[in-house]
């Protein structure tokens, strides 16, 4: 398709699993982000790839989280021995590219993470 | 550091009136004001957003939106409210000032708001 897309679209798993939640951008976007969501707030900022590279990882909240895009497209949030508190909503987005001409985020529906 | 407030968790309004959800924003440099919005079971979708020149800034769906740099607020209006804009709406600044890193290159955004548009 045309959009951000993203998998799975609800994971639910026991406390102390690893997840893997996967992120396809729109094709030619050289800007990635993660965001999370929990109820009743808005996004919060995890992490941006410029490329292949992290340029921002200052938004990840524990070394538990983790995420890679190896080849400057599809990327994937890594969450190890998960807890409860890291049910929420993920979610990725994708842009050309950050400048003062662009800032329009593409989003995706979001993976829904229950972690039991 | 940056932050949006949206001072409204709720806000409702009849059919066929102009409706305002209301935004503002703090940041240490001039800002990049953006609006998005959610359905149900849907992604965030931009509406529009601020970087320079007028402070009113149209967007899709009828939306437009004032910056007041005094007031420090970007609230958005459309002028005849439909049943079909009712979703979460929110707010979301970056500041121009800060460089890369730190968080600065995401987006921070408000809590958002619930748009009733009752029949």
């Amino acid at each position: 398709g045309a959009g951000v897309s993203q998998t799975p679209s609800n994971k639910v798993t026991e406390k102390g699993k690893y997840v893997e939640l996967r992120c396809d951008p729109i094709s030619g976007h050289t800007a990635l982000y993660w965001y999370r969501q929990s109820l009743g707030q808005g996004p919060e900022f995890l992490i941006y790839f410029q490329g292949t590279g992290a340029a921002d990882d200052s938004g990840l909240p524990n070394d538990r989280f983790f995420a890679v895009r190896p080849e400057g497209s599809v990327s994937t949030l890594k969450i190890q021995r998960t807890e409860r508190g890291d049910s929420a909503v993920y979610l990725c987005a994708s842009s050309p590219g950050w400048s003062p001409n662009t800032g329009e985020l593409f989003f995706g529906e979001g993976s829904r993470l229950t972690v039991l | 550091a940056q932050s949006v407030a949206q001072p409204e968790d709720q806000v409702n309004v009849a059919e066929g009136n102009p409706l305002t959800v209301k935004c503002t924003y703090s940041v240490s440099g001039n800002p990049y004001l953006f609006w998005y919005v959610q359905y149900p079971n849907r992604g965030l979708q931009f509406l529009l957003k601020y970087i320079t020149g007028d402070n009113l800034v149209k967007g899709s769906y009828g939306f437009e939106a004032e910056f007041n740099k005094s007031q420090t607020s970007f609230h958005l209006k459309k002028p005849s409210a439909l049943v079909s804009d009712s979703a979460l709406y929110f707010c979301a600044v970056r500041d121009l000032a800060l460089g890369s890193g730190g968080g600065a290159d995401g987006l921070t955004f408000g809590k958002g708001t619930h748009l009733i548009i009752q029949p």
